[in-house]
């Protein structure tokens, strides 16, 4: 049973970056897509990128483009989410979810327990 | 871009009526379509993928239906934990996802 493991609750200043971990255990890490998810308070889910982590390769939303960079670390598990160029309107909760099947773009399951980024002065 | 919207925004349902939600695709996604459930403060839950497998564990009140760009989500004989947020994601691209703005499912 894959589980993931996010890193703690993050207190950012504005136009600083965040970097947010998820570890996964108890299954294959490498040929899954890994994505980040992210949730503002009282709004819906959005998909924010993704990695395959064997093939280095990522895709991202275009309203992220420039600012998000995901990694993987195939050597502990972990992949990486870094937004920068913070601002109040990125205070949200930050979920990794790994793709259900080797495939480039299966349904995702299972999910991170959640990171809460707050961006303020 | 493949866009998702749901209807309704919310939904008032009596516990033990039925609930019909929907979510239609801007374009066709097959049937990479799945549904989620987040109850207030947890992480989504896996209902179905495929467009009408359930998860493992996931009680059979619970049927999705639907292929291209039209799909429904059936709760039957709602319990009191079933009242949540629902969400629709599509997986029809490479490497890329699309989430519905989500339907409520509140108690009347």
């Amino acid at each position: 049973q894959v589980q993931l493991v996010q890193s703690g609750a993050e207190v950012k200043k504005p136009g600083s970056s965040v970097k947010v971990s998820c570890k996964a255990s108890g299954g294959a890490f490498s040929t899954h897509a890994m994505t980040w998810v992210r949730q503002a308070p009282g709004q819906g889910l959005e998909w924010m990128g993704g990695i395959i982590p064997f093939l280095r390769r990522t895709n991202h939303a275009q309203k992220f483009q420039g600012r998000v960079t995901i990694t993987a670390d195939e050597s502990t598990n972990t992949a990486y989410m870094e937004l920068s160029s913070l601002t109040s309107e990125d205070t949200a909760i930050y979920y990794c979810a790994r793709g259900a099947s080797p495939d480039y773009s299966p349904w995702l399951d299972p999910w991170g327990q959640g990171t809460l980024v707050t961006v303020s002065s | 871009e493949i866009v998702m919207t749901q209807s309704p925004a919310t939904l008032s349902v009596s516990p033990g009526s039925r609930a019909t939600l929907s979510c239609r695709a801007s374009q066709s996604v097959s049937s990479n379509l799945a549904w989620y459930q987040q109850r207030p403060g947890q992480a989504p839950r896996l209902l179905i993928h495929g467009a009408s497998t359930r998860a493992t564990g996931v009680p059979a009140r619970f049927s999705g239906s639907g292929s291209g760009t039209e799909f429904t989500l059936t709760i039957t004989s709602l319990q009191s934990e079933d009242f949540a947020v629902y969400y629709c994601l599509q997986y029809d691209n490479w490497l890329t996802w699309t989430f519905g703005q989500g339907t409520k499912v509140e108690i009347k």
